[in-house]
């Protein structure tokens, strides 16, 4: 079981727009620690996607943003495309266990 | 070109130990922070442990403790991570990730393509 809670799935239409949430606690994302979100496509290195809540590294499409809010953070994808079909994981730090933690991870499924 | 190149994959019996290697290129391998993390069939992703390939000091996930072993060589720019009494749990795909600061609110912003660990009798 993830630190981090993520949505198992999420789904929209091309064009769409879906927001993939991330429930933490006190000792992590409630604690002040940035969260940070990866994409990741089965068989290739995962793949940086929101650094510092929000921040996008260069490359990164601004359909993509990130936002964090007490114990919680959450990533949304507006306008979806066929390509951004993958896994995402959040990632924070957690002081009661003194290491780096993720999400269980979401799958986004382009209809 | 700024990569991670890791080990392929390895088959082993339960209570073996396993290697992986994970080689870097394209910047200086002492500047930046050197993660592993862990990816079990159909479940999220899970921090090992960490490594400064400057002095060599190392972090490990309470979970690994014990178990768990992370080295490194700059002669070839390359970091090692060795898992011990292994059993079938630690089946897995075993990812390096660079991070350039070890302070609890920095990020892996670029990651190795895994190498699949297969514990089976």
């Amino acid at each position: 079981q993830s630190v981090l809670t993520q949505p198992p799935s999420v789904s929209g239409a091309p064009g769409q727009r879906v927001t993939i949430s991330c429930t933490g606690s006190s000792s992590n994302i409630g604690a002040g620690y940035d969260v940070h979100w990866y994409q990741h496509l089965p068989g290739t290195a995962p793949k940086l996607l929101i650094y510092g809540n929000s921040n996008r590294p260069s490359g990164v499409p601004d359909r993509f943003s990130g936002s964090k809010s007490g114990t919680s953070a959450s990533l949304a994808i507006t306008g979806l495309q066929a390509e951004d079909e993958a896994d995402y994981y959040c990632q924070s730090y957690d002081s009661s266990l003194s290491g780096w933690v993720f999400g269980g991870g979401t799958k986004l499924t382009v209809l | 070109q700024v990569q991670l190149v890791q080990s392929g994959a390895e088959v082993k019996k339960p209570g073996a130990s396993v290697k992986v290697s994970c080689k870097a290129s394209g910047y200086t391998f002492t500047s930046y922070y050197m993660h592993w993390v862990r990816q079990a069939p159909g479940q999220g992703l899970e921090w090992m442990g960490i490594i400064n390939p400057s002095g060599g000091s190392t972090s490990y996930a309470q979970k690994f403790q014990g178990r768990v072993t992370m080295t490194r060589d700059t002669s070839t720019s390359t970091v090692y991570m060795e898992l011990s009494s292994l059993r079938s749990e630690d089946t897995a795909v075993y990812y390096c990730a660079r991070a350039y600061d070890s302070s609890p609110s920095w990020y892996f912003d670029l990651w190795g393509r895994g190498t699949l660990v297969t514990v089976s009798s």
